[in-house]
């Protein structure tokens, strides 16, 4: 069955190092996500891309986060300078059409910024 | 803009007991609703899905799913809880379109012997 695969499962980084979390989505699919969840809260998203731009972003998705679909098969989220509040569980999700039909989602990275 | 209320951060079930696990969504039209699992240190699991149709939904492991649009809801059930069925489980909502998912707070399911 295909997956969408993320890595790696976990990072540890230091406050103000770049970090690049990588997620290879389902092949076909068209439509690709990445979403938080901070310990104990609820999945939040940060961003949509699609044909090989950014759909739609949310507030927290600010001027330090980027995302990247460098070769046809990966794609990538950057943290610039990383705080300790971004500290993470980061889901990668892809969907062949719209999210409206399913999304489907990624084991996570475990980002932790000491 | 839409939202997800589950309204029960933990509920402890005895295992073989029915369950049930609550959701509440906020958007003006149909949305597209999803059930989505996590077990421990593990990604997100699509359980089932609403788009249209029959109000009752059917979805893996054996959990269903009620929308109801006069009370905004699209409740969770399954008649008879397994040891392995404890994890964190989202309701989320899709306006449409390619608007992104917007999941609730989640509830953490308890299985006791």
């Amino acid at each position: 069955e295909p997956e969408v695969t993320q890595t790696p499962s976990h990072q540890v980084t230091q406050m103000g190092q770049e970090v690049i979390l990588r997620c290879v989505p389902i092949s076909n699919h068209l439509y690709f996500y990445w979403y938080r969840q901070i310990l104990g809260q609820k999945v939040e998203f940060l961003v949509s891309f699609y044909n090989n731009e950014i759909s739609e972003k949310s507030e927290i998705f600010d001027d330090q986060f980027s995302v990247e679909r460098p070769d046809g098969s990966n794609f990538t989220l950057k943290i610039r300078s990383t705080k300790l509040e971004d500290s993470a569980m980061y889901f990668c999700a892809s969907s062949a059409v719209a999210a409206g039909t399913e999304a489907f989602f990624g084991q996570g990275t475990r980002l932790t910024v000491v | 803009a839409q939202s997800v209320t589950q309204p029960d951060i933990h509920i402890t079930v005895s295992e073989g007991a029915s369950l049930e696990l609550r959701c509440n969504y906020s958007y003006g039209a149909t949305p597209y609703l999803f059930w989505y699992v996590q077990s421990p240190g593990q990604g997100l699991q699509l359980l089932l899905k609403y788009f249209s149709g029959d109000t009752l939904v059917q979805g893996i492991k054996g959990f269903e799913a009620e929308f109801k649009r006069s009370q905004s809801s699209f409740n969770l059930r399954k008649p008879s809880v397994h040891w392995s069925d404890a994890a964190e489980y989202f309701c989320a909502v899709v306006g449409g379109g390619n608007t992104p998912l917007v999941f609730g707070k989640g509830t953490r399911l308890s299985v006791i012997a």
